[in-house]
Parts: C-alpha cells; structure tokens; sequence
C-alpha cells in the first residue's frame, strides 16, 4: 500500500461547481498535512495547510480526519483558473521526509 | 526575497556528461531537499538535508550526489548523466523538516539527456 493516495482523476466540472478531493495516509502518527497546487509545467505551491479542527480559506475547504486517515479539499464555486493537479503532503510520524501523493488533476470548463 | 533559486531552468547534457544542478534558498531554511517529477510517477525524494553538514539519501539517490556546506546552498550533481536521468528536477526548503509552514520550490530545472 502507498503511504500516500490520491484519485489521479481527471476530475472535470462546470465552472461554479463543487469538487472534493480525499487523499489517504498509511502511517497513523504523521503530524503535518498540506495540500499543494501544481500548474502544468510549474513549481507545486502551497495551497493550505491542514488543521485537525478543520480550516478555511475563501473557496477552499480542507478537512483532517484522523480515525480514517485522509484528508479533503474541497472546492467551491470553481473557476476556470482552479483547473490544475491538487497534490497531498503528509510529514511526521517518526519521518524526516514529507511524502506527496501523486496528484489529482481538475479541470474546469465553460 | 527571492526564495529558493534554481539554475539552470533548463539543460542538455550527452550521455556521460556530469553537471551541477543549483539550489539557494535565502528564507534561513535548515531543510533542503531535491526532488526529480517524471510523468505519471509524482515527486520522488533524491536527497535531503535537515541542516548544513547534514545530507541523507532519498527515495532514488543513485547517481547524484549533494552537499551541504552552508544553509543557502544545496547543489545536485550528476556524476555521469544518462537518459534515464530526463526529468524535471525540483528543490525545495522549509523552516524545519516537519514542514510546519510548508515546503517552497523552486521553479525547476528541465534536463534532457541525449
């Protein structure tokens, strides 16, 4: 089993819907989750880091469930500039290096 | 503040060759990594380091080399390049290694070996 899993996608919606992403973490003791933006053929840039409580930046939701090992994004209202691969990191549990998953790909359309 | 810089942003090199991929980071961040991103495959980890002096080997060390002489710096080197070695390469730094306030990337080197 990977230690992080992401549902490559695409996922493909209309502009103003709602997308969710999950990511799933194998080790039980990892202590930093962050979910990352990649454009094509750019650098991954932070997006938002993840709280256990649960944290909110504008259109962006993420979300920590620890019980179950993942954690979400949730995106609402997309627009089309929100079209790019949604990475995962997970950090900690013993760990000196972050792991990514591989990424889930959005596209939004007219 | 520049954040992490990376050199070249693009390179050729002929099988055999050997080059230095270069990384400053100007955030006093005591975690460096390399990361190389091939289609379908995500980040996979080459080498880190949690401080000057300190480096360790990632997920797929085998032929490039690292060092850590100063905090800012942290070169990659090919010691003799092969196709296999085509990729995109990232560099990356945090304030520690757990990350806290998330990783900063450099914006890539593209390396094609002929």
């Amino acid at each position: 089993r990977k230690e992080v899993e992401q549902d490559p996608g695409p996922f493909n919606v209309p502009e103003g819907a709602t997308v969710a992403f999950n990511c799933t973490y194998s080790n039980s003791a990892s202590q930093s989750f962050f979910w990352y933006r990649q454009d094509c053929r750019k650098e991954p840039k932070l997006l938002m880091s993840v709280y256990s409580s649960g944290n909110e930046d504008g259109r962006f939701t993420a979300q920590l469930n620890r019980a179950s090992q993942y954690i979400s994004l949730l995106i609402r209202d997309s627009k089309l500039s929100d079209s790019a691969t949604y990475l995962c990191v997970v950090n900690g549990g013993g760990s000196y290096i972050p792991t990514f998953g591989r990424g889930t790909s959005l596209i939004v359309h007219p | 503040n520049a954040g992490v810089t990376q050199t070249p942003k693009f390179q050729v090199l002929k099988t055999g060759q050997s080059m230095t991929l270069q990384c400053a980071q100007d955030m006093n961040h005591e975690y460096m990594s390399w990361y190389r991103q091939d289609p379908g495959m995500g980040l996979r980890l080459i080498h880190y380091s949690v401080g000057a002096g300190i480096t360790d080997q990632g997920e797929v060390p085998n032929g490039y080399n690292v060092s850590r002489s100063t905090t800012e710096d942290f070169p990659l080197r090919l010691l003799s390049a092969a196709p296999s070695q085509t990729s995109v390469y990232f560099c990356a730094s945090s304030y520690s290694n757990l990350g806290r306030d998330g990783y900063t990337f450099g914006s890539g080197t593209r390396l094609t070996v002929v």
